[in-house]
């Protein structure tokens, strides 16, 4: 129930493609949806959120689509470049900015130039 | 600027050793966290802190130890109780919700994390 589970485990895209990574929850009580960007050697950093009353939420060539039934969401990038290569992580939390954030086990997206 | 660090970057440990790992933040944020990640494992919650002098488990405690005597300093020790350290520990601060104006961009700041050697 706690679980969120992340695919694919890692991702090979041409640049100028497009990036797409999956996460699937069970909780129906999460309210809160973060994607974070880790470059090697470096800590997380938040990428972009959505919560469950959008269907998607754009920032740049990133976008998140949520779909509240399903109980799934994905991150899209746009246009990938070189300097998009790192690990993603999706997110979930309940109970609005109290509850702990449960992880993906992560992506690691590699884009050839 | 405000951020949170973590120090050292590298640290190794030998066999029955304690060792302290550091982790300060500037951000004003009362809640306070310590993941361990290994390859392919994602991120573990280690122990957490919401508020000063206030602490609870994560997933994988057994041979962690923290303290929370300040509001600014979380600090992470790993006891020789710990039987595979080995790993990268990354710290992370949050905002409470009457610190934060927009919820959908609410999230954790993280530290550039530690890495952890046994020797």
């Amino acid at each position: 129930q706690q679980q969120v589970k992340q695919s694919p485990q890692s991702l090979i895209v041409q640049k100028g493609g497009i990036s797409i990574i999956n996460c699937a929850y069970e909780n129906t009580a999460f309210d809160y949806f973060p994607w974070y960007q880790q470059f090697p050697g470096k800590g997380p950093a938040l990428l972009i959120a959505i919560r469950p009353d959008v269907s998607e939420k754009k920032e740049g060539r990133f976008t998140i689509s949520f779909n509240k039934s399903a109980k799934q969401f994905s991150l899209h990038i746009m246009d990938s470049q070189p300097g998009d290569s790192a690990t993603y992580f999706c997110a979930a939390s309940h109970g609005g900015s109290q509850g702990n954030l449960i992880f993906g086990k992560g992506t690691k997206l590699s884009v050839k130039p | 600027d405000g951020g949170i660090t973590q120090s050292p970057k590298y640290l190794f440990r030998k066999e029955g050793q304690n060792v302290t790992l550091s982790c300060e933040q500037n951000l004003n944020h009362d809640a306070m966290y310590w993941y361990r990640q290994d390859p392919g494992q994602g991120l573990r919650l280690i122990y957490y802190s919401q508020i000063v002098n206030d602490f609870q488990k994560g997933d994988i405690a057994e041979g962690y130890s923290v303290s929370r005597e300040k509001k600014e300093s979380f600090p992470l020790t790993v006891t020789s109780a710990q039987k595979n350290p080995t790993a990268f520990y990354l710290c992370a601060s949050r905002a409470n919700i009457g610190q934060q104006v927009f919820a959908a961009n609410y999230g954790y700041t993280f530290g550039s994390g530690t890495r952890l050697t046994v020797v």
